[in-house]
């Protein structure tokens, strides 16, 4: 089947504009994960989400980042304001459920998001 | 809080093994990851490893787990140009949801 698929795959706006970025899990998969990748890092932790709720939202670096999941499947993450530190990759992740033994989460190919 | 400190870069020669080195800080973590990243393509999970186990095999791969140290590694056996990558270890922590720490990555360059 499909994996995690992302859109668009590339974004380029410019500082002080408004962007989202859609996340398509895996079909079935509860969980749901957002993990931004500056260039030449490892990627950071932004927000989980069981279901449509977000479990952990600790990761989201300020009130500018947003994200939804209304209806358990599809998710948005939403950044407001962009500001040119906010250019990295955004990579979306899903898994069967939490708490699952070593829960492998799948990962998206990514967004290459860059703010001029 | 979570730190996970990898080498930034290896280098070995086709048929060579390769050994990535991590070591990460939070005593709590149950279990370590290792993912590879290609250009233009997403995270692959390649292998991990349960904390209250000291070693796993899977096929050229082997991971072993210092946990007393904190240290974390993962050997390539025959290395093929086709590993050239970036490596990243990850631990899921037990007290932090199901949320991955990542190392910076390990660019492994592998010369015919």
């Amino acid at each position: 089947g499909a994996g995690v698929s992302q859109t668009p795959s590339n974004k380029v706006t410019e500082k002080g504009k408004y962007v989202e970025l859609r996340c398509d899990p895996i079909s079935g998969h509860t969980a749901l994960y957002w993990y931004r990748q500056s260039l030449g890092q490892g990627p950071e932790f932004l927000i989980y989400f069981q279901g449509t709720g977000a479990a952990d939202d600790s990761g989201l670096p300020n009130d500018r980042f947003f994200a939804v999941r209304p209806e358990g499947s599809v998710s948005t993450l939403k950044i407001q304001r962009t500001e040119r530190g906010d250019s990295a990759v955004y990579l979306c992740a899903s898994s069967k459920r939490e708490g699952l033994s070593y829960n492998e989460q799948f990962f998206g190919p990514g967004t290459r998001l860059t703010v001029l | 809080g979570e730190d996970v400190e990898q080498s930034l870069f290896l280098s070995v020669r086709e048929g060579d093994s390769s050994v990535i080195n991590c070591t990460y800080t939070d005593s709590s973590s149950t279990y370590l990851y290792w993912y590879k990243q290609e250009p233009g393509a997403g995270l692959q999970l390649l292998t991990y490893i349960f904390s209250n186990m000291d070693m796993k095999q899977d096929q050229r791969l082997t991971v072993l787990l210092n946990k007393k140290d904190k240290h974390l590694s993962l050997r390539i056996a025959d290395t093929q140009t086709g590993d050239s990558a970036i490596y990243f270890c990850a631990e899921r922590a037990n007290n932090a949801g199901n949320m991955l720490t990542f190392g910076g990555g390990t660019r492994l360059m592998v010369k015919p």
